[in-house]
């Protein structure tokens, strides 16, 4: 089945205490991209990547880290995270983004609370 | 700055009434314009994009330029239309930016 995984779903930490959210893909997308979901303020972008150690900032990149080592795999990094950081996070992946008629394809979401 | 804003962040109506959420972007150049709607316990997941032009679960969007408007319309509206809508844009073919989101509830 064609999709869009994340690991884990849910997760509580402490402030500071490093963490990887894994995304993964079997689509053989090329784009795949971070968001963060807080209430009020909708999706926003925190990273994306166009392809293999291809990655770019998003809207709201600060406090996180990405890879893209792997075309099937693109992890979000909290090298120190704080309670800000508490939110809902969603992978997604598109074939790529030059067409219009691309669509991005979106994964469980994470809830992530850090005290 | 790109910016998409949806102006109602809850939406009730009745069953069978018609819809219409809101969508207002800013974007010097050609805009590629999307709705995508999540359902309760599902993924965010693509409703419609402006360039197929396409009518999906009876709902349409026109984009209006003039306006800078790209509104979500049904004639009727369903309970099973009940979810949290956003409106999307993407820009320079990397960037996406989207909306804060509309809770639409249909009562019956």
């Amino acid at each position: 089945e064609a999709q869009v995984t994340q690991n884990p779903r849910y997760l509580i930490t402490v402030t500071g205490k490093k963490l990887t959210v894994t995304c993964s893909q079997n689509m053989n997308h090329e784009y795949m991209s971070w968001y963060r979901q807080d209430p009020g303020l909708g999706l926003r972008q925190i990273y994306y990547s166009m392809n293999v150690e291809v990655t770019d900032k998003g809207d709201v990149p600060e406090g996180y880290k990405v890879s893209r080592k792997e075309k099937r795999n693109f992890p979000l990094i909290l090298e120190s995270p704080s309670p800000n950081q508490t939110s809902l996070y969603f992978c997604a992946s598109s074939l790529d983004m030059s067409t219009s008629y691309n669509e991005q394809f979106f994964g469980p979401g994470t809830r992530l609370t850090v005290l | 700055a790109q910016r998409v804003t949806q102006p109602e962040k809850l939406l009730s109506v009745f069953k069978g009434a018609p819809v219409e959420l809101k969508c207002n972007y800013s974007y010097s150049g050609s805009p590629e314009l999307f709705w995508y709607v999540q359902y309760s316990r599902q993924r965010l997941q693509l409703l419609l994009r402006h360039i197929s032009r396409e009518s999906i679960k009876g709902f349409t969007a026109d984009l209006n330029k003039g306006e800078t408007s790209f509104h979500l319309k049904k004639p009727f509206a369903q309970e099973e239309d009940s979810a949290m809508y956003y409106c999307a844009l993407t820009y320079n073919n990397n960037d996406m930016r989207f909306g804060a989101g509309t809770r639409l509830t249909v009562k019956p």
